[in-house]
Order: structure tokens, then sequence, then C-alpha cells
């Protein structure tokens, strides 16, 4: 069965440093999403891709966090400086087109110390 | 605005059926989700339902919408202990993203 594949699985970083997430999608998915869940709480969107654009970034903190998708399949989340508040696990996700299932990824935990 | 509710904590015994309610507000959402998240996990779809059905039943699982109220729930029956985990109710007002709720953690006991 086809999955989104992310890397890393976990990653500790010190504040202020630099920290990337890449992201893999469904094989034909034209939709990706990024999701940030801070524990206890549900997912909360941070950017969606429709192929190499972007579509909604409007919850993403623009300041520190960028998302590309150049070729339009795999995608890079990156956040620099790292916050202590970051500490989360951030989710990929990808779907055939919008308004289709959306499945996720086993998720990247990052911890910043 | 957008927002989903569910309730936190729910503990079941082995064998019986469990029931994990959901509240939406977006009467726009064409269709409504169920997801699992395992500790540690991504998040695994479930099943859904479409707006216009008011139940759907998917082996152990069945999923009723009262759309009136904007009230979705879960139900499993003979719940396992392999079910334990998180559960996410999710609408998505714009048919291309989902709104989650705070997840129901299930607990299934011997």
């Amino acid at each position: 069965e086809a999955e989104v594949a992310q890397s890393p699985r976990y990653k500790i970083t010190e504040k202020s440093q630099a920290v990337a997430f890449w992201c893999d999608p469904i094989s034909g998915h034209a939709t990706l999403y990024w999701y940030r869940q801070i524990l206890g709480q549900g997912p909360e969107l941070l950017v969606q891709f429709q192929d190499e654009s972007v579509v909604d970034d409007s919850q993403l903190p623009k300041d520190r966090f960028s998302a590309e998708r150049l070729k339009g399949v795999d995608s890079t989340l990156k956040i620099q400086p790292a916050e202590l508040g970051d500490s989360a696990m951030y989710l990929c996700a990808s779907s055939l087109d919008p308004g289709n299932t959306i499945y996720f990824g086993e998720g990247s935990w990052l911890t910043v110390v | 605005g957008e927002d989903v509710e569910q309730s936190l904590f729910l503990s079941v015994r082995e064998g019986d059926s469990s029931v994990i309610n959901c509240t939406y507000t977006d009467s726009s959402s064409t269709y409504l989700y169920w997801y699992k998240q395992e500790p540690g996990a991504g998040l695994q779809l479930l099943t859904y339902i479409f707006s216009n059905m008011d139940m759907k039943q998917d082996q152990r699982l069945t999923v009723l919408l009262n759309k009136k109220d904007k009230h979705l729930s879960l139900r499993i029956a003979d719940t396992q202990t392999g079910d334990s985990a998180i559960y996410f109710c999710a609408e998505s007002p714009n048919t291309d993203k989902l709104i989650f709720g705070t997840g129901t953690r299930l607990q299934v006991f011997p």
C-alpha cells in the first residue's frame, strides 16, 4: 500500500538552530499538506500545496518557517531559527486532488532544547 | 468560524461498544472524517461520511451524522485493546483541508 514518507522521524535541536523536514507524498498526489500537532492537541494546517504552488500558508509563521515543493513532488519544511515553542510533531499529508481523501505520513517529532 | 469539539477521554471494557462524539460548526462541510492515532504515530483514516448521509457502517465501525445538530459520532462494536488510541474527528469546510478536533483518548481495559 502506498504511503506518505517523512524524514527524519525524530529530531532534537537547540533553539536558534535550523531544522528541516522532508516529505514524499503518495505517487500521483497533486495536493500536499504540512500540519503541526502540538502534544495533546489536534493537527493544525501550516501550508497546502497544489503541485508546486502554495494554495494556503495563512497559518505558517513566515518569519521563521518556509516550505517548498519545487518540482511538485516531494517537499521540504524548514524552521530557522527554531524556538522552544516549535516542539511538536510535523505531519505531512497528501491527496489526489483537493476534495479527495487525505492520507498522512508517520510524522516527524521535533524537540527544541 | 470553524471549530470541532470532542470529549477528551473515554474508558471502556473490552468487548463493550465505544461511542465517541464530536460537534462541528461549519455546515458547509461536504465530508466528515474519523482518524485514529496510535502513540507516536501519524494519523490513520478510519472512515468518513458524506454530508447527505446520516449513517455509514463499515465492519465494526458505525458513523452517525445529525446534520441539524452538527453532531457526529463513531461507534466501535466489540471494542478490543488494539482499539486503544486517540480518535480525531475532522470537518472539511472547503473540501480541501481538514479542521481537527482535540481528539478523544480511548482506553480499553480487560
